[in-house]
């Protein structure tokens, strides 16, 4: 079946820096990724849609110059919080299809990430 | 855009019961509808899902049907076990394109008792 690595699944890191998430599809070519963002006790909200080789597409609200997303490959998304703030900390989650109509979404298993 | 609506949003049951969640779309061009499985702290795992063409899918335990015209969607669990415990997401996404986003609905948090 199709499998999603999302690294790391756990990342603290200081006010004011960077942290970089992975999000790789393991045994299949994904047209098209997507990343969300969840709060506690609440739903998955997307954050932007990308495909490779192409600018993400952002929903409304969500920062495109704090939430990188770069997907530079058909296997490979990455999704950067610029300049972590408190607020940012959050439970982070992607997901990529190789092709929607036949085969649906796979998830990774989420990035908790908590900004001190 | 796409307004997915789930309900309830707690469901307790005994082992053994059924369990039912129900969930409504606004866009009728959606025409692809997963459930989702959510374990703390884990990502969503697909559990069955099921496409406007069809009208019930069943596997095993799990069974989900679909009401185009009314545009609602349900899926119910028989047999319940204590390992069904999780919080379950329904979705919505008009598919057929490269850009066929996924609408969730608010979850419901399942718990079965022994």
């Amino acid at each position: 079946g199709a499998v999603v690595s999302q690294h790391p699944s756990r990342v603290i890191c200081k006010s004011g820096t960077s942290v970089k998430i992975e999000c790789r599809s393991l045994d299949f070519q994904a047209t098209t990724m997507f990343w969300y963002r969840q709060f506690p006790k609440q739903s998955l909200m997307l954050m932007a849609t990308s495909n490779e080789g192409s600018k993400a597409t952002y929903e409304q609200g969500v920062e495109k110059d704090k939430f990188l997303i770069n997907h530079a490959s058909l296997t490979l998304s990455t999704l950067t919080v610029t300049s972590a703030h408190p607020e940012d900390s959050s439970f982070y989650i992607c997901s990529a299809s190789r092709d929607i109509t036949n085969y649906g979404y796979t998830f990774g298993s989420g990035t908790r990430l908590t900004v001190v | 855009g796409e307004n997915v609506e789930q309900h309830p949003s707690t469901l307790s049951v005994q082992e053994g019961d059924s369990a039912v969640i129900k969930c409504t779309y606004s866009d009728s061009a959606s025409n692809y509808f997963p459930w989702y499985k959510q374990e703390l702290g884990k990502g969503p795992q697909l559990i069955i899902d099921i496409r406007s063409n069809v009208g019930e899918k069943k596997d095993q335990r799990i069974a989900v049907t679909l009401n185009k015209t009314a545009k609602h969607f349900s899926l119910h669990i028989t047999e319940t076990q204590p390992e069904d415990s999780a919080v379950y997401f329904c979705a919505a996404s008009i598919g057929g394109t490269s850009y066929g986003k996924l609408t969730f609905g608010q979850g419901t948090i399942l718990t079965v008792h022994p």
